[in-house]
């Protein structure tokens, strides 16, 4: 029974460059959640898809974030371009479909370094 | 969004000691969660709860609901070091999605 996938697990790269981050949620689960974790801010939701369309994206940083949901098995977070201050845990996170607020699922995270 | 301030920040316990966090909104929530992360791991589910001074235990953890549920409690009876790790509420939004607590991390000392 594969968890949520998230790849890749680690990323170091210079400032200015593009960072893409994948998702891949549980089958059948019909909400992601893009997450950011630092030890300043704590864990902050990013946005949120439900059925592939993006419901709420207020917690995006700023236009250099963008996130994509193509189909219901895979999701990206794109940061372009890049900033030190990026720098962080992102977490994926699913949950299935259901009546009242199911729990959430989460990847093993991406840890991002831009130097 | 909702709000949830949680307290402590930082919590040492000798083993065998009790432990004890707690998560407050001004607001009345519909549900609470809570969570548990192990040092360098992801956020794991550990329990919801929905009605107003539910009380519900998993082994020698007793989670609480306040009456008017606008706080909530996670209680951990004789510490063990695998307890170790970051304990979060979190309080689901409108649009269901959820407010997680700054969490309390825990360190249990041989």
């Amino acid at each position: 029974d594969a968890g949520v996938i998230q790849s890749p697990r680690h990323e170091v790269t210079e400032m200015g460059q593009e960072v893409t981050l994948r998702c891949k949620p549980i089958s059948g689960h019909n909400s992601l959640f893009w997450y950011r974790q630092t030890m300043m801010r704590g864990l902050e939701l990013l946005i949120y898809f439900n059925n592939n369309v993006p419901i709420d994206d207020s917690g995006m940083p700023e236009d250099r974030f963008s996130a994509k949901m193509p189909n219901a098995s895979f999701s990206t977070l794109k940061i372009q371009p890049s900033e030190p201050r990026d720098s962080a845990v992102y977490f994926c996170a699913s949950r299935p479909t259901g009546v009242g607020n199911q729990p959430q699922h989460f990847g093993d995270g991406t840890r991002l370094s831009i130097l | 969004g909702q709000q949830v301030m949680q307290i402590p920040q930082y919590q040492h316990v000798q083993e065998g000691e009790d432990f004890t966090t707690y998560c407050n909104s001004s607001t009345t929530l519909s549900n609470i969660q809570w969570y548990k992360q192990r040092p360098g791991g992801h956020p794991v589910f550990l329990i919801q709860l929905v009605k107003s001074g539910e009380v519900k235990k998993q082994k020698r953890l007793t989670f609480q609901f306040g009456e008017a549920k606008k706080n909530s409690s996670l209680h951990i009876t004789a510490t063990q070091t695998t307890d170790v790790g970051t304990y979060f509420c979190a309080a689901s939004g409108s649009a269901r999605q959820l407010t997680f607590g700054s969490g309390t991390q825990l360190t249990v000392l041989p």
